[in-house]
């Protein structure tokens, strides 16, 4: 049972517009959620993360807002570069237990 | 070397074979971890070792076997591997073993079992 779900596999956006890429959890009592990047033939690494007292948080580019009564996550890329272009994982977890990740969507950013 | 870094980076293993991956931080952190990720779905996280003890151990067959043997350095021991086993493995590394320290992957091994 997928405790964080990406339905999106794939996006697609054209360059200089805004990406959303969207996250949903089923555990009400996931109390941080995270956004890793990842490009092929590399690890994921960290682009920003939110605590559950929060609704956003906001990085250069990147805004990650929270619904908690939703149970939903989402990235917003403003704008999309085509160096964006990579797969997006959500991930999420509560107090010390270990993080959950989700399946990935996978964003191309086309000029 | 800087980061995370992980060898080999492809592994093409029998099902009789033994072998082993390797990973090793240079960040001075002292948690490390395995992840496997097979086809299409989540990264799943296999074994945790904060301060070279492991502290978590997520139900995974005996056929993988880690070892720390220091805080910059972490194997995952193979043998007798199914081919439902191929995935893509990662380690990463945080500064502690704190769930919301950030982990810093590695770029993985891609292994394949025949």
């Amino acid at each position: 049972d997928q405790q964080v779900k990406q339905n999106s596999p794939s996006l697609s956006v054209q360059e200089g517009r805004i990406s959303i890429l969207n996250c949903d959890y089923t555990n009400s009592m996931f109390d941080y959620f995270l956004w890793y990047k990842k490009y092929p033939a590399e690890g994921p690494t960290f682009l920003i993360s939110i605590s559950s007292i929060k609704d956003k948080n906001e990085d250069g580019r990147f805004t990650v807002f929270l619904n908690k009564s939703a149970k939903h996550l989402s990235l917003h890329i403003v704008p999309s570069q085509p160096g964006d272009s990579a797969v997006y994982f959500c991930a999420a977890n509560r107090n010390t237990d270990k993080l959950i990740f989700g399946t990935g969507t996978r964003l191309q950013v086309f000029p | 070397e800087t980061g995370v870094t992980q060898t080999p980076r492809h592994l093409v293993m029998g099902m009789t074979n033994k072998k082993s991956l390797k990973c090793e931080q240079h960040l001075g952190h002292n948690a490390m971890y395995w992840y496997k990720q097979s086809a299409k779905k989540p990264l799943e996280l296999m074994f945790v070792y904060n301060f070279k003890e492991q502290t978590e151990n997520n139900s995974v067959p005996s056929r993988f076997s880690p070892e720390c043997p220091n805080s910059s350095h972490l194997f995952l021991h193979l043998h007798t591997l199914q081919p439902e086993d191929s995935a893509l493995y990662l380690c990463a590394s945080s500064i502690t073993g704190v769930s919301t320290d950030t982990q810093y992957f590695g770029p993985g091994t891609r292994l394949t079992v025949l």
